[in-house]
Protein backbone atom coordinates (compact mmCIF):
# COMPACT_ATOMS: atom_id res chain seq x y z
CA UNK A 1 0.00 0.00 0.00
CA UNK A 2 1.50 3.20 -0.94
CA UNK A 3 1.86 5.84 1.98
CA UNK A 4 3.38 9.20 2.70
CA UNK A 5 4.30 10.49 5.78
CA UNK A 6 5.26 14.30 6.36
CA UNK A 7 7.59 16.70 8.85
CA UNK A 8 7.61 18.65 10.53
CA UNK A 9 3.67 18.99 11.13
CA UNK A 10 4.04 22.02 11.85
CA UNK A 11 6.63 24.80 11.27
CA UNK A 12 7.20 28.47 12.42
CA UNK A 13 10.31 30.56 11.74
CA UNK A 14 11.02 34.09 10.83
CA UNK A 15 10.90 36.24 7.84
CA UNK A 16 14.16 35.68 6.02
CA UNK A 17 14.98 32.10 7.55
CA UNK A 18 15.22 29.59 5.19
CA UNK A 19 14.21 25.71 5.88
CA UNK A 20 13.43 22.25 4.77
CA UNK A 21 10.29 20.12 4.68
CA UNK A 22 10.16 16.55 4.37
CA UNK A 23 8.39 14.16 2.48
CA UNK A 24 9.20 10.64 3.15
CA UNK A 25 6.93 7.98 0.67
CA UNK A 26 7.25 4.20 0.00
CA UNK A 27 5.36 3.27 -3.26
CA UNK A 28 5.30 0.48 -5.74
CA UNK A 29 7.18 2.07 -8.11
CA UNK A 30 6.92 5.88 -8.54
CA UNK A 31 4.98 7.49 -11.44
CA UNK A 32 5.43 10.89 -9.83
CA UNK A 33 5.17 12.87 -6.57
CA UNK A 34 3.91 15.83 -5.93
CA UNK A 35 4.09 18.78 -4.22
CA UNK A 36 1.05 21.05 -3.55
CA UNK A 37 0.25 24.06 -1.60
CA UNK A 38 -2.76 25.22 0.06
CA UNK A 39 -4.17 27.89 2.28
CA UNK A 40 -7.38 27.87 5.18
CA UNK A 41 -10.61 26.63 3.35
CA UNK A 42 -9.06 26.54 -0.57
CA UNK A 43 -8.10 24.42 -3.05
CA UNK A 44 -4.46 23.08 -2.98
CA UNK A 45 -2.19 24.61 -6.03
CA UNK A 46 0.00 22.86 -7.72
CA UNK A 47 3.29 23.49 -7.36
CA UNK A 48 5.97 20.32 -8.89
CA UNK A 49 5.97 17.12 -10.11
CA UNK A 50 8.84 15.07 -9.57
CA UNK A 51 9.15 11.90 -11.67
CA UNK A 52 13.10 9.78 -10.56
CA UNK A 53 15.55 10.53 -7.85
CA UNK A 54 18.30 12.80 -8.50
CA UNK A 55 15.59 15.89 -10.25
CA UNK A 56 14.85 19.15 -8.81
CA UNK A 57 12.80 21.79 -9.73
CA UNK A 58 12.42 24.78 -8.56
CA UNK A 59 9.94 28.30 -8.60
CA UNK A 60 10.67 31.28 -6.84
CA UNK A 61 11.46 31.08 -3.19
CA UNK A 62 11.01 26.89 -3.43
CA UNK A 63 12.59 24.01 -4.37
CA UNK A 64 12.01 19.98 -4.56
CA UNK A 65 14.51 17.45 -4.56
CA UNK A 66 13.71 14.03 -4.87
CA UNK A 67 15.33 10.87 -3.98
CA UNK A 68 14.69 7.12 -3.98
CA UNK A 69 12.52 7.21 -0.76
CA UNK A 70 11.76 11.06 0.45
CA UNK A 71 11.35 14.42 -1.22
CA UNK A 72 12.81 18.09 0.38
CA UNK A 73 11.11 20.89 -0.65
CA UNK A 74 13.38 23.59 0.31
CA UNK A 75 12.08 27.31 1.04
CA UNK A 76 14.86 29.87 0.77
CA UNK A 77 14.49 33.66 2.94
CA UNK A 78 10.30 32.99 3.15
CA UNK A 79 8.35 35.67 3.54
CA UNK A 80 4.56 36.12 5.16
CA UNK A 81 3.27 35.37 2.08
CA UNK A 82 4.42 31.36 2.19
CA UNK A 83 2.56 30.29 4.89
CA UNK A 84 0.12 27.78 4.00
CA UNK A 85 -0.07 24.27 4.39
CA UNK A 86 2.31 22.25 1.86
CA UNK A 87 0.92 18.34 0.75
CA UNK A 88 3.14 16.05 -0.92
CA UNK A 89 1.56 13.33 -2.69
CA UNK A 90 2.62 10.20 -4.60
CA UNK A 91 1.10 8.11 -7.79
CA UNK A 92 2.57 4.85 -8.02
CA UNK A 93 2.78 2.43 -11.13
CA UNK A 94 0.61 0.06 -9.74
CA UNK A 95 -2.31 2.37 -9.30
CA UNK A 96 -4.09 5.67 -10.29
CA UNK A 97 -4.70 6.73 -7.25
CA UNK A 98 -2.75 9.52 -5.55
CA UNK A 99 -1.85 9.33 -1.98
CA UNK A 100 -1.67 12.82 0.18
CA UNK A 101 0.39 13.15 3.31
CA UNK A 102 -1.23 15.14 6.14
CA UNK A 103 0.93 18.35 5.29
CA UNK A 104 3.75 20.31 6.59
CA UNK A 105 1.84 23.65 8.15
CA UNK A 106 4.29 26.66 7.94
CA UNK A 107 4.03 30.16 9.34
CA UNK A 108 6.08 33.00 8.22
CA UNK A 109 6.74 35.37 10.61
CA UNK A 110 7.33 38.84 9.73
CA UNK B 1 -7.51 30.31 -10.18
CA UNK B 2 -6.90 27.37 -11.42
CA UNK B 3 -9.65 27.00 -14.38
CA UNK B 4 -11.98 24.43 -12.47
CA UNK B 5 -14.90 25.45 -11.09
CA UNK B 6 -17.29 23.90 -8.26
CA UNK B 7 -20.71 24.65 -7.31
CA UNK B 8 -22.14 24.63 -4.73
CA UNK B 9 -19.65 26.49 -2.39
CA UNK B 10 -21.59 25.72 0.74
CA UNK B 11 -24.09 23.04 1.45
CA UNK B 12 -26.13 22.56 4.44
CA UNK B 13 -28.26 19.90 4.65
CA UNK B 14 -29.66 17.27 7.10
CA UNK B 15 -28.74 13.89 8.02
CA UNK B 16 -30.21 11.38 5.21
CA UNK B 17 -30.62 13.65 3.03
CA UNK B 18 -29.17 13.33 -0.58
CA UNK B 19 -27.13 16.02 -2.40
CA UNK B 20 -25.66 16.42 -6.04
CA UNK B 21 -22.40 18.21 -5.99
CA UNK B 22 -21.07 19.89 -9.38
CA UNK B 23 -17.29 20.47 -11.07
CA UNK B 24 -16.40 21.95 -14.58
CA UNK B 25 -12.22 21.13 -15.29
CA UNK B 26 -10.05 23.13 -16.76
CA UNK B 27 -10.56 23.21 -20.40
CA UNK B 28 -8.96 20.48 -22.24
CA UNK B 29 -8.66 18.56 -19.31
CA UNK B 30 -10.55 15.27 -19.64
CA UNK B 31 -9.98 13.61 -16.25
CA UNK B 32 -11.79 14.44 -13.14
CA UNK B 33 -10.72 13.55 -9.59
CA UNK B 34 -13.12 13.94 -6.48
CA UNK B 35 -11.48 14.56 -3.03
CA UNK B 36 -13.10 14.41 0.43
CA UNK B 37 -10.65 16.63 3.12
CA UNK B 38 -11.99 16.18 6.67
CA UNK B 39 -10.04 17.34 9.44
CA UNK B 40 -9.33 14.21 10.67
CA UNK B 41 -8.71 12.40 7.50
CA UNK B 42 -6.67 14.61 5.40
CA UNK B 43 -6.68 14.71 1.70
CA UNK B 44 -8.66 11.42 0.56
CA UNK B 45 -9.05 10.46 -2.91
CA UNK B 46 -12.42 9.37 -3.62
CA UNK B 47 -12.88 8.32 -7.52
CA UNK B 48 -11.37 8.98 -10.96
CA UNK B 49 -13.44 9.76 -14.59
CA UNK B 50 -11.65 10.11 -17.67
CA UNK B 51 -13.70 11.22 -20.78
CA UNK B 52 -16.82 9.96 -19.32
CA UNK B 53 -15.84 6.14 -18.40
CA UNK B 54 -14.61 5.47 -14.46
CA UNK B 55 -10.77 5.41 -14.54
CA UNK B 56 -10.17 4.79 -10.58
CA UNK B 57 -11.71 4.27 -7.44
CA UNK B 58 -10.57 4.86 -3.84
CA UNK B 59 -11.89 5.02 -0.49
CA UNK B 60 -15.45 6.03 -1.86
CA UNK B 61 -18.83 5.08 0.70
CA UNK B 62 -21.26 3.11 -1.52
CA UNK B 63 -23.45 5.98 -0.76
CA UNK B 64 -21.76 8.21 -2.61
CA UNK B 65 -21.58 7.46 -6.57
CA UNK B 66 -20.19 10.07 -9.51
CA UNK B 67 -20.57 10.65 -12.90
CA UNK B 68 -18.97 12.64 -16.04
CA UNK B 69 -21.00 14.06 -18.69
CA UNK B 70 -20.40 14.49 -22.23
CA UNK B 71 -19.54 17.68 -22.24
CA UNK B 72 -17.01 16.70 -19.11
CA UNK B 73 -18.62 18.24 -16.36
CA UNK B 74 -18.63 15.64 -13.21
CA UNK B 75 -21.55 15.12 -10.30
CA UNK B 76 -20.80 13.60 -7.44
CA UNK B 77 -23.79 12.32 -5.71
CA UNK B 78 -23.92 11.32 -1.57
CA UNK B 79 -27.23 9.93 -0.12
CA UNK B 80 -28.33 9.00 3.22
CA UNK B 81 -25.87 11.59 5.02
CA UNK B 82 -24.31 10.93 7.99
CA UNK B 83 -22.73 13.71 10.24
CA UNK B 84 -19.70 11.93 9.39
CA UNK B 85 -20.05 13.39 5.94
CA UNK B 86 -19.66 16.95 6.82
CA UNK B 87 -16.21 18.06 4.77
CA UNK B 88 -14.61 19.86 2.06
CA UNK B 89 -15.30 18.58 -1.20
CA UNK B 90 -12.82 19.11 -3.63
CA UNK B 91 -12.49 18.38 -7.76
CA UNK B 92 -9.63 18.74 -9.55
CA UNK B 93 -8.85 18.19 -13.46
CA UNK B 94 -5.49 16.67 -15.30
CA UNK B 95 -4.02 16.49 -18.52
CA UNK B 96 -4.96 12.85 -20.13
CA UNK B 97 -5.32 10.41 -17.61
CA UNK B 98 -3.38 11.65 -15.01
CA UNK B 99 -0.68 9.06 -15.15
CA UNK B 100 2.23 11.64 -13.69
CA UNK B 101 0.14 15.11 -14.58
CA UNK B 102 -0.42 17.23 -11.56
CA UNK B 103 -3.79 17.82 -10.82
CA UNK B 104 -5.71 21.21 -10.57
CA UNK B 105 -7.92 21.84 -7.39
CA UNK B 106 -11.08 23.88 -7.49
CA UNK B 107 -12.49 25.77 -4.58
CA UNK B 108 -14.01 23.09 -3.13
CA UNK B 109 -17.60 22.68 -1.77
CA UNK B 110 -18.07 22.77 1.94
CA UNK B 111 -20.89 20.74 2.93
CA UNK B 112 -22.67 20.48 6.57
CA UNK B 113 -24.48 17.61 7.40
CA UNK B 114 -26.47 18.47 10.44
Amino acid sequence: EDQVTQSPEALRLQEGESSSLNCSYTVSGLRGLFWYRQDPGKGPEFLFTLYSAGEEKEKERLKATLTKKESFLHITAPKPEDSATYLCAVQGNYGQNFVFGPGTRLSVLP
Amino acid sequence: DSGVTQTPKHLITATGQRVTLRCSPRSGDLSVYWYQQSLDQGLQFLIQYYNGEERAKGNILERFSAQQFPDLHSELNLSSLELGDSALYFCASSVGQGQGAGQFFGPGTRLTVL
